[in-house]
């Protein structure tokens, strides 16, 4: 398996306007995740899927900030307008959520970097 | 919910010796504890976890400990090497049938020096 599949790698973008990210997780996983990192606060859950369900939203800073998983192969971040401080590295995560006994190892994408000028 | 304090937040060892990082959570519930490595641009990658029904874990030059009662655990590198470099990541979660979710730690930059 190719791993988790995030798009795009770089974005640069003007403060107002939308911003999408992507992820593919990997083939089989049935839980994803998405973190923003900043040198300020580190490594933040923003929302995460289970069998494509939303479970917790409770990291998601605004409503500028949604998410969508349609299908268990995708699955969108998306930054309606988008603000100076957005500006960071957004990472997607998928893990095989196998009940209390399973690891549920996280793996993650190379991530986006995004900067909103 | 979940707290995990990760100390020391930089560390600096030369090549050969031993490296530790120390974590800390703060919810009894969590019993499952995995540490990732972040290379420069780059996502983080799981190394070695453990569960909270095991007190000590190895791999190589990699070990992990776990004090439930004290509710901290510890990152151990022996004989670090350059490419040992990176910021590393402790992480707790408590597992259920729907849930895995991860609290992270704020991390720790080791920088192996030759």
């Amino acid at each position: 398996d190719a791993g988790v599949i995030q798009s795009p790698r770089h974005e640069v973008t003007e403060m107002g306007q939308e911003v999408t990210l992507r992820c593919k997780p990997i083939s089989g996983h049935n839980s994803l995740f998405w973190y923003r990192q900043t040198m300020m606060r580190g490594l933040e859950l923003l929302i995460y899927f289970n069998n494509n369900v939303p479970i917790d939203d409770s990291g998601m800073p605004e409503d500028r900030f949604s998410a969508k998983m349609p299908n268990a192969s995708f699955s969108t971040l998306k930054i309606q307008p988008s603000e100076p401080r957005d500006s960071a590295v957004y990472f997607c995560a998928s893990s095989f959520t196998g009940g209390p006994s399973a690891k549920n190892i996280q793996y993650f994408g190379a991530g986006t970097r995004l900067s909103v000028l | 919910g979940e707290n995990v304090e990760q100390h020391p937040s930089t560390l600096s060892v030369q090549e050969g010796d031993s490296a530790v990082i120390k974590c800390t959570y703060s919810d009894s519930a969590s019993n499952y504890f995995p540490w990732y490595k972040q290379e420069l641009g780059k996502g983080p990658q799981l190394i070695i976890d453990i569960r909270s029904n095991v007190g000590e874990k190895k791999d190589q030059r990699i070990a992990v400990t776990l004090n439930k009662t004290a509710k901290h655990f510890s990152l151990h590198i022996t004989e670090t090497q350059p490419e040992d470099s990176a910021v590393y990541f402790c992480a707790a979660s408590m597992n259920t049938g729907t849930a895995s979710k991860l609290t992270f730690g704020t991390g720790t930059r080791l920088q192996v020096t030759l």
